[in-house]
């Protein structure tokens, strides 16, 4: 089955580490992003990426790096940059043959919890 | 810019009856829009979506959704709920620039008997 993978699903971190969430998919999606959950605050798109060896910054890139050596995974990792890391994760991607046809398919998602 | 705003942060619904969830956009030219459903502690799945052709849409688990550009709306309804369809709704415009989806902020539904 096609489908976006995430791991692991509950991480804790102390403060001060640097953590990787991992973020798979077997679409064959050239288009792969980073977003951020917050209660109240709908979703914040943190990086893209519409090719593989190329990203971009989203509205709350700071703190947080990422990688995309292959299409199939874009990991993100969350640095001890980042003032309030404890959230929930959500990784998507989409083909995108077009702007007309670009529709964003979810993982499971991952949640973050600092101590 | 592009924007999204869902009015309702929490609807309370009876089983059985209607459901109807609003949302509003705001953007220059014709929208892309979406609706998608999350359970707590999953991710997002896509009910609907509206790119363009006929304003009304039909998306999966009953749910259809009415694109008005008078209004600037794309509202999702569903004649009869069920007790699975307590989740969180999130409405999002895609179209102001490749891959940047907007969200709005999500409403939570709660289902009673």
């Amino acid at each position: 089955d096609g489908g976006i993978t995430q791991s692991p699903k509950y991480l804790f971190r102390k403060e001060g580490q640097n953590v990787t969430l991992s973020c798979e998919q077997n679409l064959n999606h050239d288009a792969m992003y980073w977003y951020r959950q917050d209660p109240g605050q709908g979703l914040r798109l943190i990086y893209y990426s519409q090719i593989v060896n190329d990203f971009q910054k989203g509205d709350i890139a700071e703190g947080y790096s990422v990688s995309r050596e292959k299409k199939e995974s874009f990991p993100l990792t969350v640095t001890s940059a980042q003032k309030n890391p404890t959230a929930f994760y959500l990784c998507a991607s989409s083909i995108p043959a077009s702007q007309e046809t670009d529709t964003q398919y979810f993982g499971p998602g991952t949640r973050l919890t600092v101590l | 810019a592009q924007s999204v705003t869902q009015p309702d942060i929490h609807i309370t619904v009876s089983e059985g009856a209607s459901l109807e969830l609003r949302c509003n956009y705001s953007y220059g030219a014709t929208p892309y829009l979406f609706w998608y459903v999350q359970s707590p502690g999953q991710g997002l799945q896509l009910l609907l979506k509206y790119f363009s052709g006929d304003t009304l849409v039909q998306g999966i688990k009953g749910f259809e959704a009415e694109f008005k550009r008078s209004q600037s709306s794309f509202n999702l309804r569903k004649p009869s709920v069920h007790w699975s369809d307590a989740a969180e709704y999130f409405c999002a415009v895609s179209g102001d620039s490749w891959g940047k989806f907007q969200f709005g902020a999500g409403t939570q539904v709660v289902v009673t008997p």
